[in-house]
């Protein structure tokens, strides 16, 4: 069974600019929880998503948004870039509300300069 | 809301040697506790798990205990290998439609 794929790998970008990242969990799961890893903070939850709703959200800024497809598959969006941005994004799916094991994508790395 | 605070930072041992790494958690009600690797340039991978109705699970030479009295469950890897060398996140979950809450990661280093 293929793993949570997660695109770009790498991204560059620069303050102000806005970028979506794409996670696509492991076929049959239903959720998908988003994180940011920070040397500092480590990991921090942003949010998850279940069919298509969004379940929980973590304490960040409305910059930070995200929305599931049908097919399960999640994009998170951030606008107006700002430096402190510069994080690994980790993306998550379980099986569903109930199936708390999370298997995790390898990370998009985004550098905001 | 739940509280995972995990002990040490860095941990730095011969090969061969054991490792152990500390978790304790704040609210009684989580019943879920994985433990994840996550080697450099690489997601989080969970290599095992224990709920609250075991108080040890083994697997080859990776074992984790759970005392809930205490509220506090440990990891331990035993004949440590170069290869064992990554950062290890311990978390506590209470199910359901709970979002799991981790430590902040130890760095085990394996010197060979």
């Amino acid at each position: 069974k293929a793993g949570v794929t997660q695109t770009p790998r790498y991204l560059i970008k620069t303050r102000g600019q806005q970028v979506t990242l794409s996670c696509s969990p492991i076929s049959g799961h239903r959720s998908v929880s988003w994180y940011q890893q920070t040397p500092g903070q480590g990991l921090q939850f942003l949010f998850e998503y279940f069919s298509e709703t969004q379940r929980n959200k973590g304490n960040f800024p409305g910059r930070f948004s995200g929305r599931q497809f049908s097919n399960s598959r999640s994009e998170m969006n951030v606008s107006t870039l700002e430096l402190g941005d510069s994080a690994l994004y980790l993306c998550a799916s379980s099986w569903d509300r109930g199936e708390e094991t999370q298997y995790f994508g390898p990370g998009t790395r985004l550098l905001v300069l | 809301g739940e509280n995972v605070e995990q002990h040490p930072s860095t941990l730095s041992v011969q090969e061969g040697d054991s490792a152990v790494i500390k978790c304790t958690y704040s609210d009684s009600a989580s019943n879920y506790f994985p433990w994840y690797k996550q080697e450099l340039g690489k997601g989080p991978q969970l290599i095992i798990d224990i709920r609250s109705n075991v108080g040890e699970k083994k697997d080859q030479r990776i074992a984790v205990t759970l005392n809930k009295t205490a509220k506090h469950f440990s990891l331990h890897i035993t004949e440590t290998q170069p290869e064992d060398s990554a950062v290890y996140f311990c978390a506590a979950s209470k199910g359901g439609s709970y979002i799991p809450t981790f430590g902040r990661g130890t760095s085990l280093i394996v010197h060979p």
